[in-house]
């Protein structure tokens, strides 16, 4: 079965540190990665997606992730966080031809001022 | 373009009742997922339906069922319900195809008494 992985489940970080998030996926065939983003009191939002081609991606807010497959990663990463960048951040996984996201346990960032 | 919504937001319910979440996509989305938010098992896929049709599910017990009507809106019911039902059940809804972006709602919290 498949299964992601976020090794990191709390950070703390102050302004203008780098950050990157783990993700590992279990899966040996073709994938789908996605990272959303929880602000505090908002829906779920899509931060970034990765399907082919670059693995290196750019999404929202100056977050970019690599998708590396002979490591099963992809790692999301932003240069320079800010205090509204304080959210939980959760890795997802879809196989094939199917729309069933399969989640990391995510984890849960706070900038501080 | 109106997000996903989802009512009710707030349900308390007492073990042994049934429950029904119901869930509007963004007009033109003909899929809609559901996910079963806990702090213990995080984000877990329920099932989805796309046309009216259910098209994947997830390893949950019969007694979680859900139906999507004509206009796309769909019903999520939970027989039977038990304590560790307490929990955020979110649907997101996207156009249906493979990799096409999820759009989430803000989630129905239920508590089991």
């Amino acid at each position: 079965a498949q299964s992601v992985s976020q090794h990191n489940h709390h950070v703390i970080l102050s302004e203008a540190a780098s950050l990157e998030l783990g993700c590992n996926y279990s899966y040996g065939g073709t994938v789908n990665l996605f990272w959303y983003v929880q602000y505090p009191g908002q829906h779920l939002q899509l931060l970034l997606k990765y399907f082919s081609g670059d693995p290196l991606v750019k999404g929202i807010k100056g977050f970019e992730a690599e998708f590396i497959k002979s490591k099963f990663s992809f790692n999301l990463r932003k240069p320079s966080v800010q205090w509204s960048d304080t959210a939980e951040y959760f890795c997802a996984v879809s196989t094939g031809a199917t729309n069933k996201l399969i989640f990391g346990t995510g984890t849960l960032l706070a900038v501080q001022p | 373009k109106a997000g996903v919504t989802q009512t009710p937001r707030y349900l308390i319910k007492t073990r042994g009742q049934q429950v029904t979440l119901s869930c509007s996509p963004i007009s033109g989305h003909r899929s809609v997922s559901w996910y079963q938010q806990t702090p213990g098992q995080g984000l877990q896929f329920l099932f989805e339906y796309f046309s009216e049709t259910q098209r994947n599910k997830g390893n949950f017990p019969g007694r979680f069922s859900g139906r999507q009507f004509s206009n796309s809106r769909s019903e999520m019911n939970v027989s039977t319900l038990e304590l560790g039902d307490s929990a955020l059940y979110l649907c997101a809804s996207s156009l249906g195809q493979p990799r096409e972006t999820q759009y989430f709602g803000p989630g129905t919290r239920l508590l089991v008494l």
